[in-house]
């Protein structure tokens, strides 16, 4: 069965401490890994797509990384405005027309102390 | 420009009611979601619109039912639902891989 685990499930860090947020699949024929930042009561917003193994990422102060069986958020020197919900989502094959369907894994809950 | 809205914000209706909940985007976006999302988890897909036809449907409740009018537009009519309805109601565009999403509408059911 196809699975996207995501791990820790919550991460708790002090500003300017670096960390590492792991997304990790179980499937076959990845057409494509995502990663969304959502806020409390808000919709997802979209960060990164990564297609292949070694492919990386950049938007400030996070970094996305591709392996054959996992992805990593990696977020440097984080402030307070980074706390949120990340979420790490997979499109395996092409759906119809232009529409694809994501398989999204839970989440991880992160809240930078200042 | 990667807008997506949603209307309205907020709805609170009873289970007698029926409802619509809107969604649109002016990006030229073929395709289209509704997701239900529930506190502390992932967003569940439950429609999927291509080219303003329905293509997929997640076995949803028959009380959601959705209407693609145009290509910019996406509705979906509540009727009869049940307080475990209550939830975060997302919809989202995509053209390409990327899927963007609407900030979303906080039904409560009561």
């Amino acid at each position: 069965e196809d699975q996207v685990t995501q791990s820790p499930e919550a991460l708790r860090l002090q500003e300017g401490e670096s960390s590492s947020l792991n997304c990790s699949y179980t499937v076959s024929g990845l057409r494509g890994l995502f990663w969304y930042r959502q806020d409390p009561g808000k919709g997802p917003e979209f960060l990164f797509t990564l297609y292949s193994a070694g492919e990386e990422k950049e938007k400030e102060r996070l970094k996305a990384t591709l392996t054959k069986k996992e992805s990593f958020l990696h977020i440097t020197a984080p402030k307070p405005e980074d706390s949120a919900t990340y979420l790490c989502a997979v499109t395996l094959s092409i759906s119809s027309g232009s529409a694809r369907q994501l398989t999204f894994g839970s989440g991880t809950q992160l809240t930078v102390l200042p | 420009d990667t807008e997506v809205t949603q209307t309205p914000k907020h709805l609170v209706m009873g289970m007698t009611n029926k409802k619509s909940l809107k969604c649109e985007q002016h990006m030229g976006h073929r395709a289209m979601y509704w997701y239900k999302q529930k506190a502390k988890k992932p967003p569940e897909l439950m429609f999927v619109y291509s080219y303003e036809k329905l293509s997929i449907n997640e076995s949803v409740p028959s009380r959601f039912s959705p209407e693609c009018p145009n290509s910019s537009l996406l509705n979906l009519h509540l009727h009869a639902l049940q307080p475990e309805d209550s939830a975060l109601y997302l919809c989202a565009s995509s053209q390409g891989p990327e899927q963007y999403f609407g900030p979303g509408t906080r039904l409560t059911v009561t």
